[in-house]
């Protein structure tokens, strides 16, 4: 069964500053790992799906890393805004092949400070 | 140019009532899904649907009941609702993207039972 943690579960940074969220999962059988961002009473709006052959994905100032044969991603924010104040989270389909379901983390809270 | 819309944003209840929730995807994809955020914030799966049918059921009470009168749609009723129902329930659909499939999220439904 396809496990997902997420570290830290908060942080709080100042304006300006480079940070790293991290994803781990237990079975690297994956097809993909997807990044989410959720603002407080919305829904999630997908950042970065990286495939499994992928070892990294960009989209504007983040980056998105994929090691699996460690089971682990990294989101790298660039210069972070308070307009990134969100929750972060990643997910991976479920092993077994069952590329629709998604198993979540359970996220990091993100306060960047202006 | 909503993309996953739900209806209605909010729904409050008393116990044993029946409720439905609406969700409709103008992307034109074929997959659609349930999930279930609760008071902790973790995400998990209830149903998926592929083509009006049926692919995902994970361990739900069988008073929670999908629809999908078509691709576009999948509805959730609920009967007998219960206190522990409340949560804030989000539908998703998804593109093929490589072999993968990219989920997009509604804006999400939050239920309170009372």
């Amino acid at each position: 069964k396809q496990e997902v943690t997420q570290i830290p579960a908060a942080l709080s940074v100042p304006e300006g500053e480079n940070l790293v969220l991290n994803c781990s999962f237990t079975d690297s059988a994956i097809y993909n790992l997807q990044w989410f961002r959720q603002d407080p009473g919305k829904g999630l709006t997908s950042l970065l799906l990286i495939q499994s052959s992928q070892r990294e994905q960009t989209s504007g100032r983040l980056n998105a890393s994929l090691d699996k044969s460690s089971g682990r991603s990294t989101l790298y924010i660039a210069a972070s805004q308070p307009g990134d104040s969100a929750t972060y989270l990643c997910a991976v389909p479920n092993s077994g092949g069952s590329n629709y379901k998604l198993t979540f983390g359970k996220g990091t809270l993100l306060t960047v400070n202006p | 140019d909503t993309a996953v819309s739900q209806t209605p944003k909010y729904l409050v209840t008393q116990m044993g009532n029946d409720k439905s929730i609406k969700c409709e995807q103008n992307l034109g994809h074929d997959t659609m899904y349930w999930y279930k955020q609760d008071s902790k914030k973790f995400l998990k799966i209830m149903f998926s649907y592929n083509n009006k049918e049926l692919i995902i059921n994970e361990t739900v009470p069988n008073r929670f009941s999908p629809k999908s009168p078509d691709k576009a749609h999948l509805n959730l009723h609920i009967n007998s609702l219960e206190l522990g129902d409340s949560a804030v329930y989000f539908c998703a659909s998804s593109r093929l993207s490589g072999r993968s499939y990219e989920q997009y999220f509604g804006p999400g439904t939050r239920l309170t039972v009372t």
